[in-house]
């Protein structure tokens, strides 16, 4: 059965750091997103994209946020310079419709 | 936005049914669902209802839809220790790009 994939699955990192989190949608997916969750709390919605550009972002997605699909099958998302409360699990999902979202299993990234 | 609401935690012994609880807010949700997160893994998406619908039915699982007090609830029968994760609700807003979720229900099956 086709599945979201992410890598890494643990990213520790120094504060002030560049990271990249990494995702491959399901292979016939047109919507992408990034969650967030961090521990004990809510899973936070951060983008979404389609059509090769952003379709919407919430408060949490400032300017250190970005997201890219470098070629047909990965979706990356780059935080520019993380800060301790960056810390948390990042969840992509994909959806062919834009309704049914699959989640993959997350990257905990660990700022320090 | 949207505000998704549930209970933090729910004990219940196998064998027994177990019913978890969502509100929402946001009354042009369109579609409501019910994710599963095991520790350390990611959330399985377990049902799902259209909001013109007032219950759902697959296999174990119950999904029933209270639109007027805009209620959601997911009815495990016959809990197994399997079944031990946290369930999260989740709302999808008018706009289909976004979900709201709540802050998961920690399921506890007693043997």
């Amino acid at each position: 059965e086709p599945e979201v994939t992410q890598t890494p699955s643990h990213q520790v990192t120094q504060m002030g750091q560049e990271v990249i989190l990494r995702c491959v949608p399901i292979s016939n997916h047109l919507y992408f997103y990034w969650y967030r969750q961090i521990l004990g709390q809510k899973v936070e919605f951060l983008v979404s994209f389609y059509n090769n550009e952003i379709s919407e972002k919430s408060e949490i997605f400032d300017d250190q946020f970005s997201v890219e699909r470098p070629d047909g099958s990965n979706f990356t998302l780059k935080i520019r310079s993380t800060k301790l409360e960056d810390s948390a699990m990042y969840f992509c999902a994909s959806s062919e419709g834009g309704n049914e979202q699959f989640f993959g299993p997350g990257t905990r990234l660990t700022v320090l | 936005g949207e505000d998704v609401e549930q209970s933090l935690f729910l004990s219940v012994r196998e064998g027994d049914s177990s019913v978890i609880n969502c509100t929402y807010t946001d009354s042009s949700s369109t579609y409501l669902y019910w994710y599963k997160q095991e520790p350390g893994a990611g959330l399985q998406l377990l049902t799902y209802i259209f909001s013109n619908m007032d219950m759902k039915q697959d296999q174990r699982l119950t999904v029933l839809l209270n639109k007027k007090d805009k209620h959601l609830s997911l009815r495990i029968a016959d809990t197994q220790t399997g079944d031990s994760a946290i369930y999260f609700c989740a709302v999808q807003s008018g706009n289909f790009n976004k979900f709201y979720f709540g802050s998961g229900t920690k399921l506890n099956v007693k043997p």
